[in-house]
């Protein structure tokens, strides 16, 4: 267990609808990234927070947004939802950059859209 | 941008070693790591290494780095059929800069 938790573990929606996939990180851990791993795209970094700031944007869909709250959990939002954005989306967590940068990945949420 | 490749698949039998390369083309990364990804869950770190160091080993398992040829591999000792699982190298230069993953190697450890 890495500490990370994401919740729904499974979503099903159909085209056009809007979802939030949530994950509170690690105690303790100040950034938050979420990731977009598809079958034919592998494992694509989309944006990270530091503390409540976005530190790092990726290949983010203009369709999607992300935000870290005060109590550092953070919330991607998906939205007008096509069939390609159906995949596995992994937050991760890690300390304040001290040397190593290690991230620790959550179970992950399971979208699929019909 | 950055750019990680590894093969896409190995097979080894049980108790041999497994040898998973990967290449990378930013010569800033600082920080190397190696995750592992069981079917059906979230990515695991494995371990880690810095750009200054050559190797690490960790248990069953060793890192090596070739900075010259940005190449980084991972060999695990006395393969088991627990270490099926697709492993992913990823690169970063460190700081609030992003991570950049390769595009996972499965290993398939035959009994």
């Amino acid at each position: 267990d890495s500490g990370v938790t994401q919740t729904p573990k499974h979503l099903i929606t159909a085209t056009g609808q809007r979802v939030t996939l949530r994950c509170s990180p690690r105690s303790g851990d100040l950034s938050v990234y979420w990731y977009q791993q598809s079958l034919d795209q592998g494992l694509q970094f989309l944006i990270q927070y530091y503390n409540g700031e976005e530190r790092a944007k990726g290949n983010i869909l203009e369709r999607f947004s992300a935000q870290q709250f005060p109590d550092l959990h953070s919330e991607l939002n998906l939205s007008s939802l096509e069939l390609g954005d159906s995949a596995l989306y992994f937050c991760a967590s890690s300390a304040p950059p001290s040397g190593g940068y290690e991230q620790y990945f959550g179970p992950g949420t399971r979208l699929t859209v019909t | 941008g950055e750019d990680v490749e590894q093969s896409l698949f190995l097979s080894v039998r049980e108790g041999d070693s497994s040898v998973i390369n990967c290449t990378y083309t930013d010569s800033s990364s600082t920080y190397l790591y190696w995750y592992k990804q069981e079917p059906g869950a979230g990515l695991q770190l494995l371990t880690y290494i810095f750009s200054n160091m050559d190797m690490k080993q960790d248990q069953r398992l060793t890192v090596l780095l070739n900075k010259k040829d940005k190449h980084l591999s991972l060999r695990i000792a006395d393969t088991q059929t627990g270490d099926s699982a697709i492993y992913f190298c990823a690169v970063s230069p460190g700081g609030y800069q992003k991570v950049t993953f390769g595009t996972g190697t499965k290993l398939q450890v035959i009994p």
